[in-house]
């Protein structure tokens, strides 16, 4: 089936430095998501990307939908212990499923030291 | 404003018995889906469904497995015969009619089976 290749797999930072990962495929994607998701929870929607080159920010987050449409990057500034989680890309294919159909990267563990 | 609903977050089972999990959308959602998801992976679509309709069920195992969304009640994932690797959490998320990709997740059920 058609995968996304998200990386690093896992980070282990210091409290204060900037985060980056991302999402890449071999297929173009007409919506990007990124997702949070802590031990026991669901994920939570951190941003929704709807439009190739599309830059957005939520506080110390920043993602892009990139150009080519194929990847995606999530940036998160200042790192805080409360960053650690599981850092899931979704996307939908332009030509694969309904709606809601996502598919999910296999996730960016992120461990904070204080 | 309550969010995705879903029970019950465990739930223990034998091998040969059944499943059913229960999800009730975010107010004013009309679509609602269901992924599983096993351990260090992402979630995997199974289904989206609507109001008495099953949209799209791809992602669904062609035996034991099926899944409802009443006119009344909430949306039921139902696992017949259940066996060890069926163990995972089954995650339920809806999303608005503006905005049909940017799904909202529930906490979750994780099932086990014995």
């Amino acid at each position: 089936g058609q995968q996304l290749n998200q990386s690093p797999q896992s980070m282990f930072i210091q409290e204060g430095e900037d985060v980056s990962m991302n999402c890449t495929s071999s297929s173009i994607f007409n919506t990007w998501l990124w997702y949070k998701q802590e031990p026991g929870e669901g994920p939570v929607l951190l941003i929704a990307l709807y439009k190739a080159g599309e830059l957005t920010s939520n506080g110390r987050l920043t993602a892009q939908f990139g150009i080519t449409r194929k990847d995606s990057f999530l940036n998160i500034s200042a790192s805080i212990p409360s960053d650690v989680g599981i850092y899931f890309c979704a996307g939908q294919l332009t030509d694969g499923g309904s709606q809601g159909n996502l598919i999910f990267g296999k996730g960016t563990k992120l461990s904070v030291k204080p | 404003n309550a969010g995705v609903m879903q029970n019950p977050r465990h739930l223990v089972r034998r091998r040969g018995q059944e499943a059913r999990l229960r999800c009730s959308p975010m107010k004013g959602h009309s679509h609602v889906y269901w992924y599983r998801q096993l351990p260090e992976e992402g979630l995997k679509f199974m289904v989206y469904l609507q109001k008495e309709n099953i949209i799209d069920e791809s992602g669904m195992p062609k035996e034991r497995f099926s899944a409802e969304f009443p006119k009344e009640g909430p949306s039921i994932l139902r696992i017949q015969q259940v066996v060890r690797g069926d163990s995972a959490a089954y995650f339920c998320a809806s999303s608005p009619p503006s905005r049909p990709n940017v799904l909202t997740f529930g906490a979750g059920s994780r099932l086990t089976v014995l």
